[in-house]
């Protein structure tokens, strides 16, 4: 069965420090993969999204960037971080099977900048 | 392009009471839709997913969704709600390769 894996769990940082969380999946080959970032009270808010290796959209304009190095792994950074950085940050997958393919949810990463 | 609008950011319910939290889309083709459910510092889990091969979608833990097109709604019903199913729930519309999320509801579950 397929798994996703997100870590750091929890994460301080400071204003201006760098970032760089990691998403993994097991289980499946070529997945979409995507990133999520969830304010408080604000829904979920697609950042970036990648359809195959050293692929990556971005959705949004900011400081954050994403990489995909491997098949199932996904990177999002930021050279410096800001106070609005400040979120829960999801990745999730999906492949190309039925009408559908649905967004399976790893456990998220929460980030408090300070 | 596809939205949802999830209509109440808040529902409150007794426990034993119907559960009933409302979508609508806004889509141009014949939508995939879906609902989601978050617990408290976790990601989101898939609850239930129409592709159009029933109107009436069962999905876990009781829950059921119904597709009408007259009304572009796809709202989520339980009949008697349960303690452990206070959280968030989230409708959603494919969208190419992406999913368009409405805001979310917050369902509390008043014992």
């Amino acid at each position: 069965s397929q798994t996703i894996h997100q870590w750091p769990a929890t994460l301080v940082q400071p204003v201006g420090s760098p970032l760089s969380l990691e998403c993994t999946v097991e289980g499946t080959s070529n997945p979409n993969l995507y990133w999520y970032r969830q304010a408080a009270g604000r829904g979920l808010q697609l950042l970036f999204y990648s359809v195959g290796i050293g692929q990556i959209s971005s959705e949004v304009p900011q400081n954050l960037s994403a990489s995909r190095p491997q098949d199932r792994q996904f990177i999002l950074s930021s050279k410096k971080l800001l106070l609005s950085d400040s979120g829960f940050y999801l990745c999730a997958w999906s492949v190309l099977l039925g009408p559908a393919y649905e967004q399976y949810f790893g456990p998220g990463t929460r980030l408090t900048v300070t | 392009a596809q939205s949802v609008t999830q209509l109440g950011s808040h529902v409150s319910v007794s426990e034993g009471a119907l559960v009933l939290l409302r979508c609508n889309y806004s889509s141009s083709v014949p939508p995939y839709l879906f609902w989601y459910v978050q617990y408290p510092n976790q990601g989101l889990q898939l609850l239930l997913k129409y592709t159009s091969a029933a109107t009436l979608v069962k999905g876990i833990n009781g829950f059921e969704a119904e597709f009408k097109k007259s009304e572009t709604s796809f709202h989520l019903t339980k009949p008697s709600a349960h303690m452990s199913d206070a959280a968030e729930y989230f409708c959603a519309v494919r969208s190419n390769y992406k999913l368009t999320f409405g805001k979310g509801t917050l369902l509390t579950v008043n014992p």
